[in-house]
């Protein structure tokens, strides 16, 4: 079975500081993506940054990176110098080959503080 | 570049009633999605589809319908709503099944049903 898991509910973060979000994984298939999600609080989901499971090296997109260790199925987001409108809803959700559908966590709520 | 629309954005309906939510895709995409969000459960998916006239079920689909006539759209059909079933629905598409495809995410539909 797949599994994702959150487990930081809310986190505050001041505004211009580093701040890591949590998220392990459970799964047997040797092939698999990685992905993490904003959700705002107009309730658009809007794609951040994806890592595959065969990825030498750390996804990073723009202020996002993804810290990817397999071996401990830990794929956290850490957001550099956040912004007042990182504050949102935070999903990171998974697919492998062979099951071709997304598991999403519970999401973790993020509040930048100014 | 329109991408994937869903209507109506808000709907209020009662309990017993049919309703029909509908998705919308530009960018010919193989496979689309519906999932329901309810407060801490992530999204949870309800149906998939990987082409025209191939759906199947995801992890919660009972009480639910879809349909697949043409490529671009994913109607999702509750046939007997009840007051369990009132969520935020997102319809989501893919290109394909590679694993560095992410979903992309509608604007969602609230539904209310009394």
């Amino acid at each position: 079975a797949q599994k994702i898991t959150q487990t930081q509910p809310g986190m505050f973060v001041q505004e211009k500081e580093a701040v890591t979000l949590d998220c392990t994984y459970d799964t047997s298939d040797p092939s698999y993506g990685l992905f993490w999600y904003k959700q705002p609080s107009s309730g658009e989901m809007i794609f951040l940054i994806y890592q595959g499971s065969y990825d030498q090296q750390n996804a990073t997109e723009g202020r996002y990176s993804l810290n990817f260790q397999k071996a401990r199925k830990s794929a956290n987001l850490v957001i550099s110098a956040s912004q007042l409108g990182d504050s949102a809803m935070y999903f990171c959700a998974m697919t492998s080959y062979n099951f071709n559908k997304f598991y999403f966590g519970s999401g973790t709520k993020l509040n930048v503080k100014p | 570049d329109a991408g994937i629309t869903q209507s109506p954005r808000y709907k209020i309906t009662e309990t017993g009633r049919q309703v029909t939510l509908m998705c919308h895709q530009t960018w010919s995409h193989s496979y689309m999605f519906w999932y329901r969000q309810d407060l801490g459960h992530g999204l949870r998916l309800i149906y998939y589809s990987a082409a025209a006239d191939i759906t199947d079920k995801g992890e919660v689909p009972d009480g639910y319908v879809v349909s697949r006539s043409k490529t671009e759209n994913f109607p999702l059909t509750l046939e007997s709503a009840t007051r369990s079933q009132t969520s935020v629905y997102f319809c989501a598409s893919s290109r394909d099944r590679d694993l560095d495809q992410p979903q992309h995410f509608g604007d969602g539909t609230r539904l209310s049903i009394l």
